[in-house]
């Protein structure tokens, strides 16, 4: 009964390959966020999608692209891997955008290391 | 441009200690500042929402204050145990509230 999923937990793939990121949430909301967190720990927001529209796309290389086919999910594809690109992503929903102050909601990460 | 710092980066204090944790936000046209709690190798975990509205919000041992005028929110923790141990991430909606902006985190470690 896991409020937001992703898969997989752990993705170890080599420079120039192509690979995707899938996350689903069962409460109900509108709106889907991924976030990067780096090795320094810092979170930073990539994309947010509200009722499967792209509500912000925040200076990602064009190389990563999400897709909402519904509500429920947010997958993200990066394609021609980078060594730059290791990192936690993190998958979040809340009930609207921030302005809606309605708490996030966090999967427990994908580890994306790029050798 | 939305930018939030979190002072300190860490934190070491023995077991029964309250403590405060500090946040301080650049632009004060927030929707609302939320603090979260992250454990290693976990994802984060909502705390306490405060809308912009709001000056408190209080959760258990949790107590968080803000105040918009000054860009400054501030997360106290009564009574600390080694299980508060873990990062906090304080963040704040930026301008067009669409989104979570947050700090780097203070990583809190309390011995028993």
């Amino acid at each position: 009964d896991t409020a937001v999923s992703q898969t997989p937990k752990y993705l170890v793939t080599q420079m120039g390959n192509d690979k995707s990121i899938k996350c689903e949430q069962n409460l109900g909301h509108d709106t889907m966020y991924w976030y990067k967190q780096d090795s320094k720990k810092f979170l930073k927001i990539m994309f947010s999608y509200n009722n499967k529209e792209l509500i912000i796309n925040e200076t990602v290389p064009n190389r990563f692209s999400p897709k909402s086919p519904d509500k429920a999910h947010l997958n993200l594809h990066i394609n021609s891997l980078e060594l730059g690109d290791s990192a936690v992503y993190f998958c979040a929903s809340s009930q609207g955008p921030g302005s809606y102050n309605s708490p996030l909601h966090f999967g427990n990460g994908t580890r994306l290391t790029v050798t | 441009k939305q930018e939030v710092t979190q002072i300190p980066a860490a934190l070491s204090v023995p077991e029964g200690e309250n403590l405060v944790l500090n946040c301080s936000f650049t632009d004060s046209a927030i929707y609302n500042l939320q603090w979260f709690r992250q454990d290693p190798g976990k994802g984060l975990t909502s705390l306490l929402l405060i809308q912009s509205s709001q000056r408190e919000q209080t959760s258990g041992r949790l107590n968080a204050s803000l105040d918009k005028s000054s860009g400054r929110s501030t997360l106290y923790i009564a009574a600390s145990q080694p299980g508060d141990s873990a990062t906090y991430l304080c963040a704040a909606s930026n301008q067009a509230g669409t989104a979570l902006i947050f700090g780097k985190g203070t990583t809190l470690s309390v011995s028993s």
